[in-house]
């Protein structure tokens, strides 16, 4: 499967500000996604990004939120922006591989 | 909304088959069963996945019932390191593509 690395793997940040983590995938792959984790809880996912298109946000997240950028085949970032204490989670990069779904270590956040 | 049901938390002694089971009764005939742990601080790893055969690999068993309503994993001798939560999920087909949604998991602790 391929290697997916995410950078920042963790932040403090203050609230009002905005973050960018960034995920890097060791082969092209057309298909990547976005998730958050809050503390305690299972996956949720946010956006699906396919290269050379608008990504698509599912209920409840919204672009000027979470915009997402996906420049290439191997590399996509997510914006936290305006951030809050309820913005606290673990985020994760995903891509897909034929029937399977592999995910990044994941950037802990943590707002104050 | 999650489609899948499992009990929160399991213990197993180290050295024995760990059973997790999964009651997934409202799953559609072309929806496949996935399943993923997540090791503390780490992004989930996928294990198994599928539709109504019984699957093995290298990390576990998965056990379909006929009517497909339930599965069970199966790690065969569990250890230490098996410790985390794991996660049955259903792909479900949407708008043209697929998608995992996401239950609550199990959280699985061995025991030595």
């Amino acid at each position: 499967s391929a290697v997916i690395s995410q950078k920042p793997s963790r932040d403090i940040c203050q609230r009002g500000t905005s973050l960018t983590i960034q995920c890097q995938v060791d082969s092209q792959v057309t298909m990547m996604f976005w998730y958050r984790q809050q503390p305690g809880q299972s996956l949720t996912l946010i956006a699906t990004a396919n290269q050379g298109s608008e990504a698509t946000y599912e209920s409840g997240f919204v672009i000027d939120k979470f915009p997402i950028s996906r420049p290439n085949l191997t590399f996509s970032t997510l914006t936290v922006s305006n951030m809050s204490p309820e913005d606290s989670s673990i985020y994760l990069c995903s891509i897909r591989q034929t029937e399977t779904q592999y995910f990044g270590p994941g950037t802990r956040l943590l707002v104050l | 909304d999650a489609k899948t049901t499992q009990p929160t938390s399991m213990d197993c002694a180290e050295g024995r088959a760990a059973n997790l089971p999964c009651n997934h009764s409202t799953i559609s005939g072309n929806e496949y069963v996935y399943w993923y742990r997540q090791i503390h601080s780490q992004g989930p790893q996928y294990i198994i996945h599928g539709l109504k055969n019984n699957e093995t690999n290298e990390m576990a068993s998965l056990i379909i019932t006929e009517d497909r309503k339930s599965s069970t994993l199966i790690l065969p001798h569990a250890t230490l390191r098996d410790t985390a939560v794991y996660y049955c999920i259903v792909r479900v087909f949407f708008d043209s593509n697929y998608q995992l949604i996401w239950g609550a998991g199990t959280k699985l602790i061995i025991k030595p």
